[in-house]
């Protein structure tokens, strides 16, 4: 089925540690995005990246790295875990605006993490 | 900047019951304007969008109307379900440009019978 693959679906991790999330879509949207969605905090979006080989930062930007060397795949790297960074991470994609009923991000069904 | 505010509850309603739940954005330009919704332990799914002025979204029994004069759009359903028990959340996505998703802080909505 058509949409947004995240992996792995649950990760406990040491503080200290490093990992990646690993996020592919196959519907060759230009437009990926990473968020956190934390209790009373909604959500808040990492880095996004307009297309292969360009990312930015978002809001909360710190101890994660992108990178998007392909259309398909979109991976946030943590550094150094920290507990802070124990939260749900989604996955999203879309198709570029300019028209027509590609407005809508297509989001995947998460990762939650957990730092200890 | 881009923000969206919207109402937070938690709220609590008896099956049947009308459903409000308030948006209002601020935004350069003209953006397009969601609905998401989340339920249990599943990722978000797009409920509804308009993306001009006095556009009606609607899907499901729920709809929201896109009014530039208020800056508002606001969510109703006549009559909740238990099975639309989730937590809600407006957002906006601006035209051109980045187009990044800018998310209210989600409203959690129970439904009982």
């Amino acid at each position: 089925n058509a949409g947004v693959t995240q992996t792995p679906k649950f990760q406990v991790l040491k503080t200290g540690q490093s990992m990646t999330l690993q996020c592919a879509q196959d519907m060759n949207h230009e437009y990926m995005s990473w968020y956190r969605q934390d209790p009373g905090m909604g959500l808040r979006l990492i880095h996004y990246s307009v297309g292969a080989g360009i990312t930015d930062q978002g809001e909360v930007p710190n101890g994660y790295n992108v990178s998007r060397s392909t259309t398909e795949d979109f991976p946030l790297r943590l550094l150094s875990a920290a507990p802070s960074q124990t939260s749900v991470y989604f996955c999203a994609s879309s198709a570029a605006g300019g028209g027509g009923p590609n407005y809508g991000y297509t989001f995947g069904s998460g990762t939650r993490l957990t730092v200890v | 900047g881009n923000s969206v505010t919207q109402m937070e509850g938690p709220v609590t309603l008896s099956e049947e019951a009308f459903l409000t739940i308030n948006c209002t954005y601020t935004a350069t330009g003209y953006p397009s304007l969601f609905w998401y919704v989340q339920y249990p332990g599943e990722g978000l799914q797009l409920l509804l969008k308009a993306t001009k002025a006095d556009d009606k979204g609607s899907n499901k029994g729920f709809e929201a109307t896109y009014r530039k004069e208020t800056t508002s759009f606001h969510l109703e359903k006549g009559s909740v379900q238990v099975s639309d028990s989730a937590v809600y959340f407006c957002a906006l996505r601006r035209k051109g440009g980045s187009e990044k998703l800018v998310f209210g802080k989600g409203m959690k909505l129970t439904v009982n019978p």
